[in-house]
């Protein structure tokens, strides 16, 4: 299996432009999570997904920032309009239900915002 | 309000002594804890886990210890190698009950390990 598969690697935008992250759980697992990491806060819980539902969004920022998973293969996180403040690595993990030994990452996506 | 800490950002040992990682909890619903290690322009990959009902866990040069009573948890990494230069996170289950029965990980900010050679 090639993990979880997350694209840009990099994104460099400007302030007020949208912003689309994309990520492809390892297939089979059934929770789908997206993490932002910031040098203060480290990782943070932004949102996940159990069998494409969203289940908790409580981290989510602000209104500016959605989320979407379609199918079971693909999820999205979008941020429109960004920020400089949304600077950060954004990860997205996928887990199956039960395993509780942890998440796999992907190699996460480095936003930056100017 | 951060529920799980990592008050360390940095930590610097010799190779072949103990690094010794901390990480303080608040909640006392949590009742499993991991360690995860993050190398530069990776995801976060699993080390070591322990669940509330020990109080240590080993794993080959890892071993995790749990002090419930100070809602505390440690690293130990010995011998510690070069190679296991990397940031560190905690993380802790629980306090968050959700319907479908997991619960998301909570992460500290890290710990950054150099292992002078």
């Amino acid at each position: 299996d090639a993990g979880v598969i997350q694209s840009p690697r990099h994104e460099v935008t400007e302030m007020g432009q949208e912003v689309t992250l994309r990520c492809k759980p390892i297939s089979g697992h059934d929770y789908l999570f997206w993490y932002r990491q910031t040098m203060m806060r480290g990782l943070e819980l932004l949102i996940y997904f159990n069998n494409n539902v969203p289940i908790d969004d409580s981290g989510m920022p602000e209104d500016r920032f959605s989320a979407k998973m379609p199918n079971a293969s693909f999820s999205t996180l979008k941020i429109q309009p960004s920020e400089p403040r949304d600077s950060a690595v954004y990860f997205c993990a996928s887990s199956l239900k039960g395993r509780r030994y942890g998440y796999t990452f992907g190699s996460g996506t480095r936003l930056t915002v100017v | 309000d951060q529920q799980v800490k990592q008050n360390s950002p940095s930590l610097s040992v010799q190779e072949g002594r103990i690094s010794i990682l901390n990480c303080d909890y608040t909640n006392s619903m949590f009742d499993y804890f991991l360690w995860y290690k993050k190398y530069p322009a990776e995801g976060p990959t699993f080390l070591i886990s322990i669940s509330s009902i020990k109080d240590k866990n080993e794993d080959g040069r890892f071993t995790v210890f749990l002090n419930k009573s100070a809602k505390h948890l440690s690293l130990h990494i010995v011998p510690s190698q070069p190679g296991d230069s990397a940031v560190y996170f905690c993380a802790a289950s629980g306090g968050r009950t959700m319907d479908t029965g997991r619960r998301a990980l909570t992460f500290g900010s890290g710990t950054r390990l150099q292992v002078q050679p």
